[in-house]
């Protein structure tokens, strides 16, 4: 079974410039969270979609990121206009719905680089 | 403060025994979690413990839980340089699906 995938697994950017990133969550699992992590500082969390709705987006940093997941399946993090703060590795988790007592899986992270 | 706090680096010697620390700030903490993020790799929940409890052994690691003073550690026996990797500390409440992470202790193992 395949696990979370993200893409791309890098990408740098222009300070400006719209970056897109993808997530595939584990087939099946209705949850799906994005986190970040700046260099040196803690995972934070970004969002928690259920399905195709937006269940919690209370860490989204501001406007420029937007967030989508239509069809409930794979789910994109667009960043636009990107500055330089919104350096760091992206993290997708999936889990599933039914159980509240497991723990979410991780994908590889996406690194980005605004330059 | 942050709500879960774990020093940046740990260097250990191979074969000596590794302990990362992490405290905590939310009393209703269900679930603590270790994961392990090997180099170019995501996040690998490497065990976990809940907060009834206050030892968990699995092969080389033993996770501790001291609830009062809200301090959970991760003991790594026999360290070994496939052990080097960020060791991220996390806690979650059992009404929550999101856990909130530390920053992280880079464990380096050197021979």
């Amino acid at each position: 079974e395949a696990g979370v995938t993200q893409f791309p697994s890098h990408s740098v950017i222009e300070k400006g410039q719209t970056v897109t990133l993808r997530c595939d969550p584990i087939s099946g699992h209705d949850n799906l969270y994005w986190y970040r992590r700046v260099m040196g500082k803690e995972i934070k969390f970004l969002l928690h979609f259920v399905k195709e709705s937006k269940q919690d987006e209370s860490g989204m940093p501001n406007n420029r990121f937007l967030a989508e997941r239509t069809g409930g399946t794979y789910s994109t993090l667009k960043v636009q206009p990107a500055e330089l703060e919104d350096s760091g590795v992206y993290f997708c988790a999936s889990s599933p719905l039914s159980r509240l007592n497991t723990e979410a899986f991780f994908g590889q992270g996406t690194r980005l680089t605004v330059v | 403060g942050e709500d879960v706090e774990q020093s940046l680096f740990l260097s250990v010697r191979e074969g000596d025994s590794s302990v990362i620390n992490c405290t905590y700030t939310d009393s209703s903490s269900t679930y603590l979690y270790w994961y392990k993020q090997e180099p170019g790799a995501g996040l690998q929940l490497l065990t976990y413990i809940f907060s009834n409890m206050d030892m968990k052994q699995d092969q080389r690691l033993t996770v501790l839980l001291n609830k009062k003073d809200k301090h959970l550690s991760l003991r790594i026996a026999d360290t070994q340089t496939g052990d080097s990797a960020i060791y991220f500390c996390a806690e979650r409440t059992g009404g929550s699906y999101i856990p909130t992470f530390g920053r992280g202790t880079s464990l380096i193992v050197h021979p």
